[in-house]
């Protein structure tokens, strides 16, 4: 079975600009959420979504916005880039609802996106 | 504010010998808590996790141990290999509250296990 699958695995955009993330999550699983780790931090939650629907948001301004779509994949969108969301962007998936007990999240590798 | 803490950046280790890499929390609303491991330029793997109805959870070399009253969670892995060497982020989650359904991960710790 396939894993979380991200893309694209590398970017480079200007400042300013827009970028859009996909993410794939594992066969079965409902809910999709997004961290953004940078360098030499853990992951930071930004977004989770379960059926379609979203369920929690982390500490991020709001040219951060994510979808969730009928088959479950998803997007992030970060607006008007500045040089700190530069960060390895990672997409993770989970078989139950949020908030279940023993909720096993499982990620993908991640998109490297570096804002120059 | 740092709800998920792991004081040692990083850790050193003889192959053969145990690992131990500590996490500690704030948050008591927290209830299940997890270990990832992570290579660079890989996202995080899944190790092992651990129920707050429980205060010991193994997995072949792998063992967690959790104190509630401490708040205090441990990653014990016996004999280390050099192949373990990666940085090892601490997790948590809790149903209800601000905690509801995400993880909030510690800083990490690298280790390096040495032939």
């Amino acid at each position: 079975d396939a894993g979380v699958t991200q893309s694209p695995t590398h970017l480079i955009k200007t400042r300013g600009q827009q970028v859009t993330l996909r993410c794939s999550p594992i066969s079965g699983h409902k809910s999709v959420s997004w961290y953004q780790q940078v360098l030499g931090q853990g992951p930071q939650f930004i977004f989770q979504y379960y059926e379609k629907e979203e369920r929690g948001r982390g500490n991020f301004p709001d040219r951060f916005s994510a979808r969730q779509f009928p088959n479950y994949s998803s997007e992030l969108n970060v607006n008007a880039l500045l040089l700190g969301d530069s960060a390895l962007y990672l997409c993770a998936s989970s078989l139950v609802m949020p908030g279940t007990a023993g909720n096993t999240i499982y990620f993908g590798e991640g998109s490297w996106l570096t804002v120059v | 504010d740092q709800q998920v803490k792991q004081n040692s950046p990083s850790l050193s280790v003889q192959e053969g010998r145990i690992s131990i890499l500590n996490c500690d929390y704030t948050n008591s609303m927290f209830d299940y808590f997890l270990w990832y491991k992570k290579y660079p330029a890989e996202g995080p793997t899944f190790l092992i996790s651990i129920s707050s109805i429980k205060d010991k959870n193994e997995d072949g070399r792998f063992t967690v141990f959790l104190n509630k009253s401490a708040k205090h969670l441990s990653l014990h892995i016996v004999p280390s290999q050099p192949g373990d060497s990666a940085v090892y982020f601490c997790a948590a989650s809790g149903v209800g509250g601000t905690s509801y359904g995400k993880l909030t991960f510690g800083q990490g710790t690298i280790l390096t296990v040495h032939p």
